[in-house]
């Protein structure tokens, strides 16, 4: 199993360009989310899938859209990127509740816009 | 919304040397889950606490969940290099099963 697999590793955009984050699980798990993170700030949610078919506002959804595309696939799509949009991205997913419901992370998509 | 703040922020320990990192929300918890990122990677988890007073051990880490269900710690015996990397608790709201909000973290470095 490959567990969370995130595409790109790295990435530099210009102010304005678009581009789209993608995010693959083959753990059969139901839940998944889209974090950034910023030194000094932890994690943030941007949206989260609790199921195939629904997706839900985090705590930082402005500047993001996302698609669930499957069970196993979810995308974060940046329309017009900003350099407040400079940050590592991670991927997660959850299996059903009933289980710890822990969260596993894929190895992040470090953005930078200039 | 939720706010799950952690402290300290950085610690520097010299191995073997004990550490304790503390978390606190804003609201009353389900359950709490622990993670540990080593640097330039990502999250693992390590523990969940569900009950009210719950303590945890693995190895040299012991975790609580306060009476209050608010509160959590987590803490180190005799640190070593390997313990390196910054830890966060998330924070599980009854209702909200599939969110977690995770702490601002705190991050250990450890000296020989």
């Amino acid at each position: 199993n490959a567990g969370v697999t995130q595409t790109p590793k790295f990435q530099v955009l210009k102010t304005g360009q678009s581009m789209t984050l993608q995010c693959a699980q083959d753990m059969n798990h139901n839940s998944m989310y889209w974090y950034r993170q910023d030194p000094g700030m932890g994690l943030r949610l941007i949206y989260y899938s609790a199921s195939e078919g629904t997706t839900d506002k985090g705590e930082v959804p402005n500047g993001y859209n996302v698609s669930r595309l499957n069970k196993r696939e979810f995308s974060l799509r940046l329309e017009s990127a900003a350099p407040s949009q400079t940050s590592v991205y991670f991927c997660a997913s959850s299996p059903p509740l009933g289980h710890f419901y822990e969260q596993y992370f894929g190895p992040g998509t470090r953005l930078t816009v200039t | 919304g939720q706010q799950v703040m952690q402290i300290p922020q950085y610690q520097h320990v010299q191995e073997g040397e004990d550490f304790t990192t503390y978390c606190n929300s804003s609201t009353t918890l389900s359950n709490i889950q622990w993670y540990k990122q080593r640097p330039g990677g990502h999250p693992v988890f390590l523990i969940q606490l569900v009950k009210s007073g719950e303590v945890k051990k693995q190895k040299r880490l012991t975790f609580q969940f306060g009476e209050a269900k608010k509160n959590s710690s987590l803490h180190i015996t005799a640190t070593q290099t390997t313990d390196v990397g910054t830890y966060f608790c998330a924070g599980r709201n009854t209702g909200t099963a599939s969110k977690l909000t995770f702490g601002t973290g705190t991050r250990l470095q450890v000296t020989l």
